[in-house]
């Protein structure tokens, strides 16, 4: 079946580093994709988009990356901050109009 | 900043409990959407709607039921509540046009004892 999901479920970066946190996908025939961003005690809140005639796409601190010959997706954040410690997460529409697919979800956890 | 709401934030039941969980949104958004999240895991899709008086079953099975009579308002009920029904249910809503951002709520974590 389709599928979305993340290559780590813990990530921990030093304040002011970059963090990346990356997503594969199994259907090739994805064509839009959006990096979510949880809190605790939070719904999802959107980070940034990007479809699928579009490789790499910047947003604030934030730029996600398409590989669409691995079926891959990155979120980078520059100069990590202790607010951005949260649960990420990467869906994908395997059909232009149909239901997201999401991934599990990346603990980022920023030190101080 | 979304403008779509949940309520209760928490709630605690007993087992054999009917319950809804309220979600309203105020964007005109047409599609909206149910899904379940147990803690740090991802979202499971439960039911949709494309609009008033559209309901459908997402890919998780689920024993709750859903109405949309009016835009706004995409109530989620469960007849009779049991402890396995423990867990975050998450509201969400998009434009009615395919492939768009999904706008969530803030959620109901349901306990059900």
């Amino acid at each position: 079946g389709e599928s979305v999901g993340l290559h780590l479920p813990t990530l921990s970066v030093q304040e002011g580093d970059n963090s990346i946190i990356n997503c594969a996908y199994s259907n090739s025939a994805s064509d839009y994709f959006i990096w979510y961003k949880q809190e605790s005690g939070k719904g999802p809140q959107f980070i940034i988009d990007i479809r699928s005639n579009m490789d790499k796409r910047q947003g604030q601190r934030v730029t996600v990356l398409l590989n669409k010959t691995v079926k891959h997706l990155s979120l980078q954040i520059a100069a990590t901050q202790p607010g951005d410690s949260a649960v990420y997460f990467c869906a994908g529409t395997y059909n232009y109009g149909q239901n997201f697919v999401f991934g599990p979800g990346t603990r980022l956890s920023v030190l101080p | 900043e979304a403008d779509i709401y949940q309520t209760p934030r928490y709630l605690v039941i007993g087992t054999g409990k009917k319950i809804t969980l309220e979600c309203s949104q105020t964007m005109g958004h047409d599609k909206m959407y149910w899904y379940q999240q147990d803690p740090g895991m991802e979202l499971h899709l439960i039911h949709y709607s494309y609009g008033v008086n559209s309901t459908e079953k997402g890919d998780l099975s689920s024993e709750s039921t859903v109405s949309r009579i009016r835009t706004e308002h995409f109530p989620l009920t469960l007849e009779s509540a049991r402890p396995s029904h423990t867990s975050q249910y998450l509201c969400a809503s998009s434009e009615s046009q395919g492939g768009e951002k999904l706008f969530f709520g803030s959620g109901t974590q349901l306990s059900v004892l």
